[in-house]
């Protein structure tokens, strides 16, 4: 078990473009989270999957802002139209979710900075 | 999930000293959930304490919850450097977590 994996680990881009980000779940775990954390703060929560299933979206995820877990295994989350204000680190997170064992582990992050 | 909330904001101790932190919160809870974040890095799980559990250790680690004041604490014992991070405490887990944020803690040789 290598934990969770994320990439890239840093994006730079410039307003206006799109970028997409992975990640990588420990391989036993159901549930997939998204965060993203700016300077100073604690992180804030997206989305979650339940395997493939996206159960819940935080209203911090505007229509530009889309996240797919295809086959229940790995995710994508892509920014369309990136702006100043994405900028900051996007972490995601796995969890059992099931016996109780819902602790989430998470990755080491893709920090995006848009210019 | 209900959010946690750090205090202090910031602590500075010296090497060998002990640090406590504390966390409170506004709802009943099942579980609360410590986590360290080096600078500029992805979150670590420390521990999770039940709220039918009043302490509980893991290795220079203790937690406390007291439900009836709705307050946690993580007591670090003989503090090193490598402690130094920021710390943060998140109630539910089930689904979303919720960060407030945080204390920072620094230890200096």
């Amino acid at each position: 078990d290598t934990g969770v994996s994320q990439d890239p680990r840093h994006k730079i881009t410039k307003r206006g473009q799109n970028v997409t980000f992975r990640c990588d779940p420990i391989s036993e775990h159901n549930r997939l989270y998204w965060y993203r954390q700016t300077l100073g703060q604690g992180p804030e929560f997206l989305t979650y999957f339940q395997n493939e299933a996206q159960l819940e979206k935080s209203r911090l995820l505007s229509d530009r802002f889309s996240a797919e877990r295809p086959k229940g295994s790995f995710s994508t989350l892509e920014i369309q139209r990136t702006e100043q204000g994405d900028s900051a680190m996007y972490l995601c997170a796995s969890s059992h979710g099931t016996g109780g064992r819902n602790e989430q582990y998470f990755g080491p992050g893709t920090r995006l900075t848009v210019t | 999930s209900q959010q946690g909330e750090e205090d202090p904001q910031a602590l500075s101790i010296q090497e060998g000293e002990n640090a406590t932190m504390n966390c409170s919160y506004k709802t009943s809870i099942n579980n609360l959930q410590w986590y360290r974040q080096n600078s500029g890095r992805g979150l670590v799980h420390l521990i999770l304490i039940r709220s039918n559990e009043r302490e509980k250790h893991s290795g220079r680690l203790r937690v406390t919850l007291d439900t009836s004041k709705k307050s946690s604490s993580l007591l670090i014992t003989a503090s090193r450097a490598a402690d130094t991070a920021s710390y943060f405490c998140s109630t539910g887990g089930g689904n979303k977590l919720t960060f407030g944020t945080g204390t920072q803690l620094k230890v200096e040789l």
